[in-house]
């Protein structure tokens, strides 16, 4: 049973495309965040989420916006897709908000033709 | 913002040697985690230790928050081990951003 999924886990599309990342986790965590992996395999927090509420927004172009329904999901859209979001992006979440132990999800590889 | 060093960037081992990786920050935390990024893109918890020292196996890591720095030790190395460690901390007061070194990329030859 996995604690922290994220769909879909590969993602190929076109300059210009709109697309979403969806995230899940059932560990009952109150915080949840996305990071981008990029080519240099350097991850950098894009957002952060605490009880559905935004708490970290990183300089991120607003082409990028997180949307969290419920404390257990928090989904990634990204508007007008460039080259240079291609990247791996991952889910993860803790509990009591950042000093409590992060977990990831398996992250989604997003390539941008 | 805090900064996060990790030493060596690269690491080349024969099976069955040991090793230590480095994880050097800037200011005071309240969160020191290691990982282990596997040749297949996981990022796998090793440790949760703002401070002490914690073993797991072949593995342990002591954090000295005192003076800043946190090690991890590879003992007995197998091929399985190879992949990118990953230190991240949080620091104390201020954004509460978990921060990630650039981390240490390991490869562990039979």
């Amino acid at each position: 049973d996995t604690a922290v999924s994220q769909t879909p886990k590969y993602l190929v599309t076109q300059m210009g495309n709109d697309k979403s990342i969806k995230c899940e986790q059932n560990l009952g965590h109150d915080t949840m965040y996305w990071y981008k992996q990029d080519s240099k395999k350097f991850l950098k927090i894009m957002f952060s989420y605490n009880n559905k509420e935004l708490i970290i927004n990183e300089t991120v172009p607003n082409r990028f916006s997180p949307k969290s329904p419920d404390k257990a999901h928090l989904n990634l859209h990204i508007n007008s897709l460039e080259l240079g979001d291609s990247a791996v992006y991952f889910c993860a979440s803790s509990q009591q908000g950042p000093v409590g132990e992060l977990f990831f999800g398996e992250g989604s590889r997003l390539t941008v033709l | 913002g805090i900064q996060v060093e990790q030493s060596p960037p690269d690491l080349i081992l024969q099976e069955g040697a040991n090793s230590t990786l480095r994880c050097n920050f800037s200011d005071s935390v309240n969160n020191l985690q290691w990982f282990h990024q596997n040749p297949w893109g996981q990022l796998i918890n090793l440790f949760y230790i703002p401070s002490g020292t914690k073993q797991n196996g072949r593995l342990s890591a002591t954090t000295v928050a005192t003076e800043r720095y946190s090690l991890l030790y590879i003992s007995s190395s197998q091929t399985t081990d190879s992949g990118v460690y990953f230190c991240a901390v949080v620091a104390s007061g201020g954004s509460y951003i978990p921060t990630f070194g650039r981390g240490t990329s390991l490869i562990v030859h039979p």
